[in-house]
């Protein structure tokens, strides 16, 4: 089945760096690779998400690149803010199957 | 987008005793649905895939005599964690997939065996 690996585990950053999170997957028929934002004890909030044709994708200060090569893929947050502080999970699933997490990234933007 | 409720939101329930976790899509039918589990400053874990009138298929590692899913319908599957121990208390998330690629989650159910 898929695994998915995901690093760092924690991150600190000072406010308008950017931050960089990388996460590999094992399983070749993976085609979407979304990123989540996660408040404790509230569900994962979709931030952005990519798809097995796509190398890269841009929402304002988000993007997302993919090496389907490689079978990695990387969130890249620009001008960070202290609201960008939360727990960051990246997933894989290939058609028909389930998301599989990463074990997340603690981000934390200091002001 | 499509929404996916949960019910309850939490529970406390005693050891030994059962607990009924409902998980619905609101505004599109789910032939299948999948349950996580999330451990305090872990990550959602899946424990098992939900099928529409027919057995659910578990993760390695999941007693499936211990947490019976049900899915009798194209928008319910239920959770049933049987004969709580305080180990189980997790706090366990529903999906459902809208298309090939989104999941959508429900809002999680916290579950403290007493």
């Amino acid at each position: 089945g898929e695994n998915v690996e995901q690093h760092p585990s924690t991150l600190s950053v000072q406010e308008g760096d950017s931050a960089v999170i990388k996460c590999t997957y094992s399983d070749s028929a993976s085609n979407y690779f979304p990123w989540y934002k996660q408040e404790l004890g509230k569900r994962p909030q979709l931030i952005i998400d990519i798809r097995s044709n796509v190398g890269e994708k841009k929402d304002q200060r988000i993007a997302v690149t993919l090496n389907k090569t490689a079978k990695h893929f990387s969130l890249h947050i620009t001008e960070t803010q202290p609201e960008d502080s939360a727990v960051y999970f990246c997933a894989a699933r290939g058609a028909g199957t389930a998301l599989i997490f990463g074990k997340g990234t603690t981000l934390s933007v200091s002001s | 987008g499509a929404v996916v409720s949960q019910h309850p939101s939490w529970v406390i329930c005693k050891s030994g005793t059962s607990v009924k976790i409902e998980c619905r899509s609101l505004d599109f039918q789910a032939t299948t649905m999948f349950w996580y589990r999330q451990f305090p400053k872990q990550s959602l874990m899946l424990m098992a895939t939900s099928n529409e009138g027919s057995k659910a298929t578990y993760e390695q590692g999941v007693e499936k005599d211990k947490f019976l899913i049900n899915h009798a319908s194209l928008t319910l599957s239920t959770l049933t964690v049987t004969s709580a121990h305080p180990e189980d208390s997790s706090f366990y998330i529903c999906s459902a997939p809208s298309g090939d690629y989104e999941q959508y989650f429900g809002p999680g159910t916290r579950l403290t065996v007493t």
